[in-house]
This record gives C-alpha cells, structure tokens and sequence, in this order.
C-alpha cells in the first residue's frame, strides 16, 4: 500500500533531550516535506527536500534539522526541543512539488 | 508573501444540508489549488484545481476555481455526519515553492 509513515505516533519529552521522528515513503516520492499544525495557525510547513540531499527551510524552521541522505527517508530532529515545539506534526510527499501530497498519520509531540 | 484564507472558521449544519466552504488566496504566479479533508489524522486529498470555470465533482462534493477573482468554493451537498471533518485549502505557486495552507473550515454535520 502506497504510504507515507510517520514514527512515533504519539511522544512526550522534556526540555532539551534530542529527538528524531521520523518519516519514510515507499512511492518514490522526490518531494518531501514536514508541516507542524497548531490551532488557530493551521498548517505551517517547517523544512522540505525536493530530493536526495535538496533541502530548504520552510516558514518555521528555528529549532529544527532534516536530512535527507536518501529518497523515502526524511527524518525531522529537534536537537534541543522546548515547550513551544509541542505540536501536531506531518510528514507529506509528493511525485514532484507540484502534484498532491500524501501525509502521513501525525505525530503529536509534548515537550514539558 | 503568499496568503490563503478560508472561510468560515467553523460551521455546524444538519444532515441534509448542502454547504459552501470559500477559500480566498493571494500567490505570486498561481500554478493550482487544492482542498484537502482532514478527519482525525493525516489530511487526505480532495481536488485539485488548475483552470478557471471547470468544476471538480466526485459523488456529493464539487469544487470549482475563479482565477479572475482568486477564490475557490467548495460545495457538499445533502450532508451527512461523516462530512464532519476539517477542510483544508491549499495553493501553490510557480516552480517547486511548497503548498501554502489556509487555517481551515471545521465543519460539523449533527443528525
């Protein structure tokens, strides 16, 4: 089944501990991109990567780092999260950046 | 900056209604517009459109573009409670720039 996989589903953490969630697709997407959804904001896209070793910065991206060293991976790390990083994050990834994305499932983060 | 804004925030309707969802957008050379569901995970997609005037339709959902006056409307005829769901507009411009999301309708359906 074509799918975007998000881990780990649900996470709480505390200030300041790394953390990796990651995302991998199995459609040979090129596009790949990471979304984090707060009410009232909608959905706020924080890096994508138009391929392999293509990255960019979206419009949140302080507080954040992706990789991606191969095409279905695309991992989001939080090298030192604070409280304002709690959120509900998706995965996305398209053919190209100008097709519809599949999201993953989410991720709901809580850092205390 | 590119902009969506969508309207209403919230509406709540019985079943059986039709509803028309408005989403309005601001993007430097527009390529398409898409409006996505969103139940209680991952958005999941609706339509996308390109073209002014040509109405996207699949069972009770239609959608349509006006690129004259940069909006688009979504329309949910004779609604039932799995319409319940938040609907995200989405734009996006030239080249490879990522999607720019409104903040979404939450629609809820009450028998």
């Amino acid at each position: 089944e074509a799918q975007v996989t998000q881990n780990p589903r649900y996470l709480i953490t505390v200030t300041g501990k790394k953390l990796t969630v990651t995302c991998s697709q199995n459609m040979n997407h090129e596009y790949m991109s990471w979304y984090r959804q707060d009410p009232g904001l909608g959905l706020r896209q924080i890096y994508y990567s138009m391929n392999v070793e293509v990255t960019d910065k979206g419009d949140v991206p302080e507080g954040y780092k992706v990789s991606r060293k191969e095409k279905r991976n695309f991992p989001l790390i939080l090298e030192s999260p604070s409280p304002n990083q709690t959120s509900l994050y998706f995965c996305a990834s398209s053919k190209s950046g100008i097709h519809s994305y599949t999201f993953g499932s989410g991720t709901r983060l809580t850092v205390v | 900056e590119d902009k969506v804004v969508q309207s209403p925030l919230s509406l709540v309707v019985h079943e059986g209604d039709t509803v028309t969802l408005n989403c309005s957008y601001e993007v430097t050379n527009f390529r398409s517009l898409l409006w996505y569901k969103q139940e209680k995970k991952a958005p999941t997609f609706l339509f996308m459109l390109t073209s002014s005037g040509i109405e996207k339709k699949s069972g009770r959902l239609s959608s349509i573009l006006d690129k004259k006056e940069l909006f688009s409307i979504l329309n949910i005829t004779a609604t039932q409670t799995g319409d319940s769901a938040i609907y995200l507009c989405a734009v996006q411009g030239a080249g490879n720039t990522p999607l720019v999301f409104g903040k979404g309708t939450r629609l809820s359906v009450i028998a």
